[in-house]
């Protein structure tokens, strides 16, 4: 199985803060990299595919980044709205699909 | 527009099988590149795929409850059943079924989750 690991496990930042969460998968699995964003109580909610493609809807300042076994989700600047858990899943061929451990991002 | 909504019982037993059903809507699993999943996350917990059903009644499943899951669907009906036998106290979560992105394995449309607690 493919393992993913993401980091850091807990971010403290601000309201403006360039955030940024790590996301590293134990093979390669090319560009097959979902980002969740989860709150409290709630379903997840999709932010981006393939790496880097931004589901429509999605503010602009969610970008993905990365290939093979690393990648990024960065917040340009946090906004009230975004303190939640993100998760990364890969999706690379068949199954299993696993999901990291999720990145709470808290207020500072 | 695409939703899915859980449903079974909020208290099992150990032992006990666990019999969740999944009804949806907005979409079709006879079309092709449909499927539709199923994921848990215990409490504090992050998320764990369990098993997914294609569009074909293809199936899969996380090999670590192979054993212990059986999912199935009833295209007529609009629902997916997933049945977990030999439930355990760490069996304890929220229970998601969710919508696969047609020809990828990631999930665009997510029900709500409903609560499964294991306990005598």
């Amino acid at each position: 199985d493919i393992q993913m690991t993401q980091s850091p496990s807990t971010l403290s930042a601000s309201v403006g803060d360039r955030v940024t969460i790590t996301c590293r998968a134990s093979q390669t699995i090319s560009i097959w990299l979902a980002w969740y964003q989860q709150k409290q109580g709630k379903a997840p909610k999709l932010l981006i595919t393939k790496a880097s493609s931004l589901k429509s809807g999605v503010p602009s300042r969610f970008s993905g980044s990365g290939s093979g076994t690393e990648f990024t989700l960065t917040i340009s600047s946090l906004q009230p709205d975004d303190f939640a858990t993100y998760y990364c899943q890969q999706y690379n061929g068949d199954s299993p699909w696993t999901f990291g451990q999720g990145t709470k991002v808290e207020m500072k | 527009q695409i939703s899915l909504q859980e449903s079974g019982p909020t208290l099992i037993k150990p032992t006990q099988t666990l019999t969740l059903t999944c009804t949806f809507s907005g979409f079709s699993l006879s079309a092709s590149g449909v499927g539709v999943g199923w994921i848990r996350q215990p409490p504090g917990q992050a998320l764990e795929w369990l098993a997914l059903i294609y569009w074909d009644d293809d199936k899969r499943y996380t090999p670590s409850l192979k054993n212990r899951l059986t999912i199935t669907k009833d295209t007529s009906k609009n629902q997916v059943v997933l049945t977990m036998t030999n439930m355990d106290p760490v069996d304890t979560a929220t229970y998601y079924c969710a919508h696969r992105y047609s020809g990828y394995s990631y999930f665009d449309y997510w029900g709500q989750g409903t609560l499964i607690t294991v306990s005598s």
